[in-house]
């Protein structure tokens, strides 16, 4: 199936730090990609959808200027949390449906563990 | 926008009995509905979907179902394995465009041996 590769796969940092987080769709092009956030023993919750060449659409509650999205080519999404505090510590994970828009199986990369101190 | 329930949240079944996990949709528009499988820390893996232009999909000892008409669908797992054990979710979506998967909050099923 389709790949999806999510990096850095843990990450612990300072509160008052930025932190990025990178997805790539390696063998296929996703104009969409989805940011999900996951706290320990809940569900996924969708943050926002990162579109190429354009602004990111955010999910009510989620704080545009704290979570950066940028979606600069076909196979690159990143999530940046500025000023990253305690409470931001939770496992990100950014997916995108291959196989055309709307019809094909999402995928997911293998998430990101943020830790912040 | 749509909502996802999913019951139970937990689930405890013996080795070679069946699980069955239910879940409940709101948006009537709402036409993919796939399952994953969730390990600790690991990322959500897909097991199977079903689509809304049928009513039952099988594959091996996993089914899946879809009323329509009521807004629910269900998992099955048969002959439950140790290896089974894992947190399930239920999700959907409209998928039209690039709409995204709204999840249900999951199930953990813990396979007794």
């Amino acid at each position: 199936g389709a790949v999806v590769s999510q990096h850095p796969s843990r990450v612990i940092c300072k509160s008052g730090t930025s932190v990025k987080i990178e997805c790539r769709s390696l063998d296929f092009q996703a104009t969409t990609m989805f940011w999900y956030r996951q706290f320990p023993k809940q569900s996924l919750m969708l943050m926002a959808t990162s579109n190429e060449g354009s602004k990111a659409t955010y999910e009510q509650g989620v704080e545009k200027d704290k979570f950066l999205i940028n979606h600069a080519s076909l196979t690159l999404s990143t999530l940046t949390v500025t000023s990253a505090h305690p409470e931001d510590s939770s496992f990100y994970i950014c997916s995108a449906r291959a196989g055309g828009a709307g019809t094909g199986e999402l995928f997911f990369g293998e998430g990101s563990r943020l830790t912040v101190l | 926008g749509e909502n996802v329930e999913q019951h139970p949240s937990t689930l405890s079944v013996q080795e070679g009995d069946s699980a069955v996990i239910k879940c409940t949709y709101s948006d009537s528009a709402s036409n993919y509905f796939p399952w994953y499988k969730q390990e600790l820390g690991k990322r959500p893996q897909l097991i199977i979907d079903i689509r809304s232009n049928v009513g039952e999909k099988k594959d091996q000892r996993i089914a899946v179902t879809l009323n329509k008409t009521a807004k629910h669908f269900s998992l099955h797992i048969t002959e439950t394995q140790p290896e089974d054990s894992a947190v399930y979710f239920c999700a959907a979506t409209p998928n039209s465009g690039n709409t995204p998967l709204v999840f249900g909050k999951g199930t953990r099923l813990s396979v007794i041996a």
